[in-house]
Formats: C-alpha cells, structure tokens, sequence
C-alpha cells in the first residue's frame, strides 16, 4: 500500500516563529489532507489539497503532486497551534475507501 | 465540534470484557469510517460503510471486532474478549473530511 513519511518528527518552537511541515508519499493519490489533532484527540481537518497551494490565515499548504510531497506552513506561531500535525492521502487504488495516514509532526509552540 | 458524535468518550473496561461504541455521523454523509490510533501514531483504518453496506475491512479487524450501521444512520463498533492490545482511540469519521472525538478504551 501507499507509504506516507512526515518530517520532523517533533518541532519546539517560540511563539511567532515561523514552520515548514513536509510530507512524502509514494504513489499517485487522489486526495491529500492535512489534519491538526488538539491535545484531547480531536482531528481537524486543516487543508484538502490533492494538488495547488492554498492558503488559510497563517496557514498555507502547497502539494506538488508530479514529486510526491506536500508542505504545510504555519507562520507567526501561536501556543494554541500546539498539538500533532498529520498528513493523510487517498491512494488511486483505494480511492474512496479510506485515508492513511504518517505519523505526524508533534508541534509544541513556547509563549 | 465537527458534527460527528461518539459515544462513550472514554471506557475502561477489564481484559476478556465485551465492549460497543457509538458513532453519530453527519445525517447527509453516506460513507462513515473507523479508524484506531495507538500512542505516538496516526490513525489506521479498520472498515467503513456506505449507507448500511459494510464495503472494506482491514486486515487489523480481526473476527473478534466487527460493526455495524443499521438503516445507514449510526454505527456501532463491538470488541468481544477484549485484549490488552486493543487499548486505543477508536475514531469514527463522516465521509473522509470530519472526525469525531473518539472513544478511548483502556483494557485492564
């Protein structure tokens, strides 16, 4: 099945720093998410972004999806942007069916 | 809040014990997913639906789990003789955009 790496693994950063998430898949995808989870669990989706650049606030995400990555920004950091940061994408084979996800990128903001 | 719903939030229950849970989708979504997440990892797919057809299993549901969305509304997720290994957070999504908050159990 499709891999999916996320790099770093962990980031500390001072508030209103600034930080690049990426993510490496190894297959074609129809779909591309990436995904904030609070420290209760919750998941939120952030960005569907199967290919493109978008942008939200300070968040931004751009796929390239011919090199098989995406990266997320997040830029002037909050203490409230802490939490694990996952990037899931839907394989053509699965398309439909089901997300996988990377192991994500625990982000701890300081004030 | 998303809009899915589950229920319990959190269940401690003693190895060998049956357990169920709940998941409340969004009415209009046709597909509900349920994913487990162990510590330190992102979430892995168990099944998912369409209305009330269960369409896929992984390999990770084995015969001791199975679900169920009757009338294509709810699902329940049941655990029988439940293992210390099925400790987790059972997510449950309404199409692949919209997680719920997640059931954790603690098997004892």
């Amino acid at each position: 099945g499709i891999q999916v790496e996320q790099s770093p693994p962990d980031l500390i950063l001072q508030e209103g720093a600034n930080s690049t998430l990426r993510c490496n898949f190894s297959d074609s995808v129809n779909n591309l998410q990436w995904f904030h989870q609070n420290p209760w669990g919750q998941l939120i989706n952030l960005f569907y972004i199967p290919s493109g650049t978008k942008q939200n606030g300070r968040l931004s995400a751009t796929t390239v999806a011919t090199e098989r990555y995406s990266l997320l920004y997040i830029s002037s950091s909050q203490t409230t942007d802490s939490g694990v940061y996952f990037c899931a994408v839907e394989g053509l084979e699965t398309s439909g069916s089901r997300l996988t996800f990377g192991e994500g990128t625990q982000l701890t903001v300081n004030p | 809040d998303t809009g899915v719903s589950q229920d319990p939030r959190h269940k401690i229950t003693k190895r060998g014990q049956n357990v169920t849970f709940r998941c409340d989708p969004i009415s209009e979504h046709n597909r509900l997913y349920w994913y487990r997440q162990t510590l330190g990892q992102g979430p892995e797919f168990l099944t998912y639906f369409q209305n009330e057809a269960q369409l896929e299993k992984s390999r990770l549901l084995s015969d001791r789990f199975s679900a169920e969305r009757p009338k294509g509304s709810f699902s329940t997720l049941e655990i029988q003789r439940t293992e210390q290994g099925d400790s987790a957070m059972y997510l449950c999504a309404s199409s692949l955009l919209f997680f719920g908050p997640g059931t954790r159990l603690t098997v004892l």
